[in-house]
């Protein structure tokens, strides 16, 4: 299958600094990529879609000032958590399809976000 | 967001054993797919199924694309320790890379 990369596995910030998360697709080019969010025993909630060379799409209740999503090639994407705060924690994921409009997405490694 | 329907929500088996678990839909998908996650890792694809009836292994997997095209099945046979973990299914539609997640389906295997 197709590699995504993530960075970093685990963090740990304090609250009130900002986090930037890589999504890295390793062996093909994404036009389209997504960031998951998954809280424990649950399932993963799709926060936003980011799209290269252009504004990512946010879904529903998710604060787009907060979680700054930059496509700025077709292999990296990366969200900042801005101002992070204890309820950011959580397990951050990226997604990324070999080709376009392809929904076979393969995952990354996922980032542990912990706010202190 | 919309979620797709599980079940079931977790399952206690012995090594050998088959399993099977299945995801329903209130509304159709034209992709059908079924990713397996170990903790603190991301989800791992494991099949994908592209039309409606189809029926397609991944050696002791093997998972079925409902006839309505609202609901899907995974069977894994003669379950190992390593089928440990958490199974997601993920409906998906042609010309849209957006996926629509299942509630997970968590398998503990009893020694």
């Amino acid at each position: 299958g197709a590699v995504v990369s993530q960075h970093p596995s685990r963090v740990i910030c304090k609250s009130g600094t900002s986090v930037k998360i890589e999504c890295r697709s390793l062996d093909f080019q994404a036009t389209t990529m997504f960031w998951y969010r998954q809280f424990p025993k649950q399932s993963l909630m799709l926060m936003a879609t980011s799209n290269e060379g252009s504004k990512a799409t946010y879904e529903q209740g998710v604060e787009k000032d907060k979680f700054l999503i930059n496509h700025a090639s077709l292999t990296l994407s990366t969200l900042t958590v801005t101002s992070a705060h204890p309820e950011d924690s959580s397990f951050y994921i990226c997604s990324a399809s070999r080709q376009l409009m392809n929904t076979e997405a393969f995952f990354g490694q996922g980032t542990r976000l912990t706010v202190v | 967001g919309q979620q797709l329907n599980q079940s079931p929500q977790s399952m206690f088996i012995q090594e050998g054993e088959d399993v099977s678990m299945n995801c329903t839909s209130s509304s159709i998908f034209n992709t059908w797919l079924w990713y397996k996650q170990d903790p603190g890792e991301g989800p791992v694809l494991l099949i994908a199924l592209y039309k409606a009836g189809e029926l397609t292994s991944n050696g002791r997997l093997t998972a079925q694309f409902g006839t309505t095209r609202k609901d899907s099945f995974l069977n894994i046979s003669a379950s190992i320790p390593s089928d440990v973990g958490i199974y997601f299914c993920a409906g998906g539609d042609f010309g849209n890379e957006k996926l629509t997640f299942g509630t997970g389906t968590r398998l503990t295997i009893i020694p």
